[in-house]
């Protein structure tokens, strides 16, 4: 089986674009949540999705949105960009069967953006 | 304060020396925690997960241990290789704000040969 698919791989935006991250979980997985880990840190909880509902959100400004499809893929959208946006976007997928807390959690790649 | 500390930040061994890396969280009710490993650039490959009720996991080389009343966890990773060289991460999960892991800052892992 295939893991967690990112795309793009890198991105370079300006301040004030506009950009779209996409991620396509675990086959079966229908738990999708969105990371940003600024160089140094460790990643931080942006949101999460289940069934197409989001169940959580971080302490992100409302710049940053998402939603999650019919097939269970996912989008990270986030407006009017800032310098301190730059950081690597991780998606993780994880629960086949219902929203189970004690199940491991996957991590895709990531999306390299650079904000310039 | 920080929810998951992981000290050293860094660290750097010879090759076949057995090490071990801490993890210290605050508010021992949670779910589980689990160990990643990222390699430069990369994401997030899991390496261990140990729930609550649980004292420890292992999986090859490496052993990961939880103690919830002192709210730490320790990686023991067996005669290390430069192969090991790569950013370790614990991540809790919380009863309260479930939804969501809350990671460490990580240790950066040097191997010399």
């Amino acid at each position: 089986d295939a893991g967690v698919t990112q795309s793009p791989t890198h991105l370079i935006k300006t301040r004030g674009q506009h950009v779209t991250l996409r991620c396509s979980p675990i086959s079966g997985h229908k738990s999708v949540s969105w990371y940003q880990q600024v160089l140094g840190q460790g990643p931080q909880f942006i949101f999460q999705y289940y069934e197409k509902e989001e169940r959580g959100r971080g302490n992100f400004p409302d710049r940053f949105s998402a939603r999650q499809f019919p097939n269970y893929s996912s989008e990270l959208n986030v407006n009017a960009l800032l310098l301190g946006d730059s950081a690597l976007y991780l998606c993780a997928s994880s629960s086949r069967d219902r929203m189970l807390v004690q199940e491991t959690q996957y991590f895709g790649p990531g999306t390299r953006l650079l904000v310039l | 304060k920080q929810e998951v500390t992981q000290i050293p930040a860094a660290l750097s061994v010879p090759e076949g020396e057995n090490l071990v890396l801490n993890c210290s969280f605050t508010d021992s009710a949670i779910y589980n925690l689990q160990w990643f490993r990222q390699d430069p650039g990369k994401g997030l490959t899991s390496l261990l997960l140990i729930q609550s009720s649980q004292r420890e996991q292992t999986s090859g080389r490496l052993n990961a241990s939880l103690d919830k009343s002192s709210g730490r966890s320790t990686l023991y990773i067996a005669a290390s290789q430069p192969g090991d060289s790569a950013t370790y991460l614990c991540a809790k999960r919380g009863i309260q704000g479930a939804q969501k892991l809350v990671f460490g800052q990580g240790t950066r892992l040097t191997i010399n040969p």
